[in-house]
């Protein structure tokens, strides 16, 4: 799997929108972009993921860019339970593995 | 509903100590992994499981490591003749799809911290 970018911690205010950046300037055509998340003392948690398009859940908004090398994952309203370790990843469709390739992410802290 | 859990929560074990850790996945899917999160990292895969079949075990960094599923839900993690460097957290998730799917999500338990004195 093609290798993303993400700083390593990134501040917020609570109520605030916030845009979490992935770089992953090696896609491939078959790698889709998954976010997961990881709060304190617990497992991952599967956020929302895409291939071209903009996609949009109860969770966040997943904007990608026209050329597919960068993603942003967007938090509409920040509040204290959003601190977390933000992890972007790109699964191959074409891959057999199921496996998930986790980085380092980026801390996410919010400010009350 | 009820999500994939893990027991114990916690484990301290002396070195050389043998330790078997548990994965109940979500009722239903087929596919099972376990992966290790050292202090302050990423998680890092260690094995798949398709039903009962351990289909990649790559990941499991030496042959004191062994992981089962064979029933095809339940799946058990055992680390034998433990050392320093096996503390970490071991994480299980389960997912619906098979290899077929790879979009599909993971749903991860809160994990077995396991220190090794």
């Amino acid at each position: 799997d093609a290798k993303t970018t993400q700083p390593n911690s990134m501040e917020s205010n609570e109520e605030e929108p916030v845009h979490l950046p992935c770089n992953h300037s090696t896609i491939s055509g078959t790698d889709y972009i998954h976010w997961y998340r990881q709060l304190p003392s617990q497992g991952p948690e599967y956020v929302i993921h895409g291939l071209t398009s903009n996609v949009n859940n109860r969770m966040a908004s997943l904007a990608i860019a026209e050329d597919r090398k960068s993603s942003t994952l967007i938090l509409h309203r920040a509040t204290l339970r959003d601190a977390a370790v933000y992890y972007c990843i790109l699964r191959d469709r074409m891959n057999r593995d199921d496996k998930i390739i986790f980085g380092k992410g980026t801390r996410l802290h919010i400010l009350p | 509903g009820a999500g994939v859990s893990q027991s114990p929560r916690y484990k301290v074990a002396k070195r050389g100590q043998d330790v078997a850790l548990r994965c109940d996945p979500i009722s239903g899917h087929v596919s099972l992994f376990w992966y290790q999160q050292a202090l302050g990292q990423g998680p890092e895969f260690l094995t798949y499981f398709q039903n009962e079949a351990q289909l990649d075990k790559s990941g499991l960094p030496s042959d004191r490591f062994f992981a089962e599923r064979p029933e095809g839900s339940v799946s058990t993690l055992k680390i034998q003749r433990t050392q320093q460097e096996d503390s970490a957290v071991y994480l299980c998730a389960s997912s619906l799809e098979t290899s077929g799917g790879r979009t599909g999500a993971q749903y991860f338990g809160p994990g077995t911290r396991l220190t090794v004195l």
